[in-house]
């Protein structure tokens, strides 16, 4: 079975540019949630999707922020515009129901110079 | 969610058997505890849940004592790839947003 799949696995911006961040779940799993690391901090919930719909987006920072997930498979997070403090590694992660056994990405590591 | 506490890191050689402690002192009735592990530059990696009293599988074992303040993961002989963060995370039943805290370093030398 493949896993949670993320692209890119790191990206290095410009403050004010746009980047977008891909995440693959696992096939079948209905479940797909966004996380976040930044730097010297804990891993931090961004947001939940169930199929195509936001379950739960309380974890959002702000609305340069946009998460999609259209037609229920893969997922993107756009960032726009990019600032310094939205350095960090931003981890994917699917389930198949409820929250047992979730299944990471490998994550993306975003640089905003 | 009730709030965990789990030492910072923590140093064993090659073969030795590993025990972390996590204090969970507020946990709630229909809250269940979960360890991952996380690799340098890998997403956490789910290791085992349990309830109550002990859950082993082929990774680790999890031991939870009556009062359930507390929980301790048990690896056995381990290897230097087992060198990691190990996360204690408290979840609860229908929510499924997972808090994750500081973790444990675990540093493995030959």
């Amino acid at each position: 079975e493949a896993g949670v799949t993320q692209f890119p696995s790191h990206s290095v911006i410009e403050k004010g540019q746009t980047v977008t961040l891909r995440c693959d779940p696992i096939s079948g799993h209905d479940n797909l949630y966004w996380y976040r690391r930044v730097m010297g901090k804990e891993i931090k919930f961004l947001l939940h999707f169930v199929k195509e719909s936001k379950q739960d987006e309380s974890g959002m920072p702000n609305n340069r922020f946009l998460a999609e997930r259209t037609g229920g498979t893969y997922s993107t997070l756009k960032v726009q515009p990019a600032e310094l403090e939205d350095s960090g590694v931003y981890f994917c992660a699917s389930t198949k129901g409820g929250n047992y056994g979730y299944t990471f990405g490998s994550g993306t590591r975003l640089t905003v110079v | 969610l009730a709030k965990t506490t789990q030492p910072i890191s923590m140093d064993s050689y090659e073969g030795q058997e590993v025990n972390i402690t996590c204090s969970h002192n507020n946990i709630a009735t229909n809250d269940y505890i979960t360890w991952y592990q996380q690799f340098p530059s890998q997403g956490p990696r789910f290791i085992i849940q349990g309830y109550k009293t002990k859950v082993t599988n082929e990774v680790a074992s999890l031991f939870i004592p009556a009062d359930r303040k507390s929980s301790t993961l048990s690896l056995p002989r381990v290897s230097l790839s087992d060198t990691a963060v190990y996360y204690c995370l408290v979840e609860s039943a229908g929510y499924s947003t997972l808090t994750f805290g500081k973790g444990t370093m675990l540093l493995v030398s030959p």
